[in-house]
């Protein structure tokens, strides 16, 4: 069965540094999506980025960018410059193999950003 | 260019009351997902919708639980004899057709049950 792992409940970093948020995934199908989503305290889930399995070139998009290992599966988010407006919770996410975006997350990482 | 709406934006119910949620997806969308989250966790799936065909329910959907999503456009969440395990945030997502389209959510109607 497909599983996302994310180990950091919380993390905190300081305003305008970079910080990096883990996720590991497990999965036996060779085609698949791995999205990470930030949610803030308002409850909407917003779209951050997208890495295709077969994409060879790490996604980025603007101070988003995603360290795609696949031979270790891992999918770690990095934020670089972070701003006040970056704390929030960010989930990592599967789809799923079967032609439609089912998707599977993990339980979290609370990312806290400090003056 | 509105997003996903959902209606209510909270609900508090009586155990054993029935509730409904509405969810209004992006109007070129013809895929629509219910979630569901409690504390702490991340999103779990509870059913898919292409068009108006529900073609996948999640185990975690039991028989107090029923989705329709009529003419392919809302959709519509009940709960029957609500019970306090069932007070979560329900989230609504929709997406286009493509294979890795992105899932646009909603804000989410948080029910507690007393």
């Amino acid at each position: 069965a497909q599983k996302i792992t994310q180990t950091q409940p919380g993390m905190f970093v300081q305003e305008k540094e970079a910080v990096t948020l883990d996720c590991t995934y497990d999965t036996s199908d060779q085609s698949y999506g791995l999205f990470w989503y930030k949610q803030p305290s308002s409850g909407e889930m917003i779209f951050l980025i997208y890495q295709g399995s077969y994409d060879e070139q790490n996604a980025t998009e603007g101070r988003y960018s995603l360290n795609f290992q696949k031979a270790r599966k891992s999918a770690n988010l990095v934020i670089s410059a972070s701003q006040l407006g970056d704390s929030a919770m960010y989930f990592c996410a599967m789809r799923e193999q079967g032609g439609y975006n089912k998707l599977i997350f993990g339980a979290g990482t609370r990312l806290a950003v400090h003056p | 260019d509105t997003g996903v709406s959902q209606d209510p934006r909270h609900k508090i119910t009586k155990r054993g009351q029935n509730v409904t949620f509405r969810c209004d997806p992006i109007s070129e969308h013809n895929r629509l997902y219910w979630y569901r989250q409690t504390l702490g966790q991340g999103p779990e799936f509870l059913t898919y919708f292409q068009n108006e065909a529900q073609l996948e329910k999640s185990r975690l959907l039991s028989d107090r639980f029923s989705a329709e999503r009529p003419k392919g456009s809302f959709s519509t969440l009940e709960i029957q004899r609500t019970e306090q395990g069932d007070s979560a945030m329900y989230l609504c997502a929709s997406s286009a057709a493509q294979g890795n389209e992105k899932l646009f959510f909603g804000s989410g109607t948080q029910l507690s049950v007393l």
